[in-house]
């Protein structure tokens, strides 16, 4: 199968800095990203979909000033999390569709902010 | 609305036979995916049903009955290592991947 990656795996940082994971498809050109947050013992919870060269559309009560998404390639997508605090401490996951209907999932990114 | 609907947890015994159903009701079905899902990790491809019928893939099959809206992973000859949770998620009528809770496996020697 097609190869996400992510990247940082794993950060911690600061309450009230930002961070941003990166998300790269890299055999593949993705014309849809899909960012995910999976909270312990639970199932995964879609935060938005985006598309290359669009703005991204964001689901119900995420908030789109504080999870900047940026898909600037078919081959990249930017997640910054503004003003991070701990409850924004989580395991998000990325994954991207090229032109098929499986989604290829990256490995994850764990965020801890203290 | 849309809804995904698995158990919770389920117990096997190493070498046995286990079948996780997995019931949906969504706004359109484009096809319907099983992922593993080990702990602390990303979820991993296991099967893609949008036809009707049993699709076999070594010792894991999926099988989807659109008109009852159910599907079912059986895995054979159970082996530690599939020890995870299982994800079902159908793709709605706007290709959007609607998840399930998961249904957490555990493999008992």
């Amino acid at each position: 199968g097609a190869v996400v990656s992510q990247h940082p795996s794993r950060v911690i940082c600061k309450s009230g800095t930002s961070v941003k994971i990166e998300c790269r498809s890299l055999d593949f050109q993705a014309t849809t990203m899909f960012w995910y947050r999976q909270f312990p013992k639970q199932s995964l919870m879609l935060m938005a979909t985006s598309n290359e060269g669009s703005k991204a559309t964001y689901e119900q009560g995420v908030e789109k000033d504080k999870f900047l998404i940026n898909h600037a390639s078919l081959t990249l997508s930017t997640l910054t999390v503004t003003s991070a605090h701990p409850e924004d401490s989580s395991f998000y996951i990325c994954s991207a569709r090229g032109r098929e209907t499986e989604q290829f999932f990256g490995p994850g990114t764990r965020l801890t902010v203290l | 609305g849309q809804n995904i609907d698995q158990p919770t947890e389920m117990t096997a015994t190493e070498g046995a036979i286990v079948q996780i159903n997995c019931t949906y009701q969504t706004s359109g079905f484009n096809g319907l995916f099983w992922y593993q899902q080990h702990a602390g990790e990303a979820p991993t491809f296991l099967s893609y049903n949008v036809l009707d019928g049993l699709e076999e893939k070594g010792r894991f099959s999926s099988f989807l009955s659109r008109s009852k809206g159910y599907s079912y992973l059986l895995l054979k000859e159970l082996q530690m290592k599939d020890s995870a949770s299982y994800l079902c998620a159908v793709l709605d009528s706007n290709y959007q991947l609607i998840w399930g809770a998961g249904t957490k496996l555990i493999i008992k020697p």
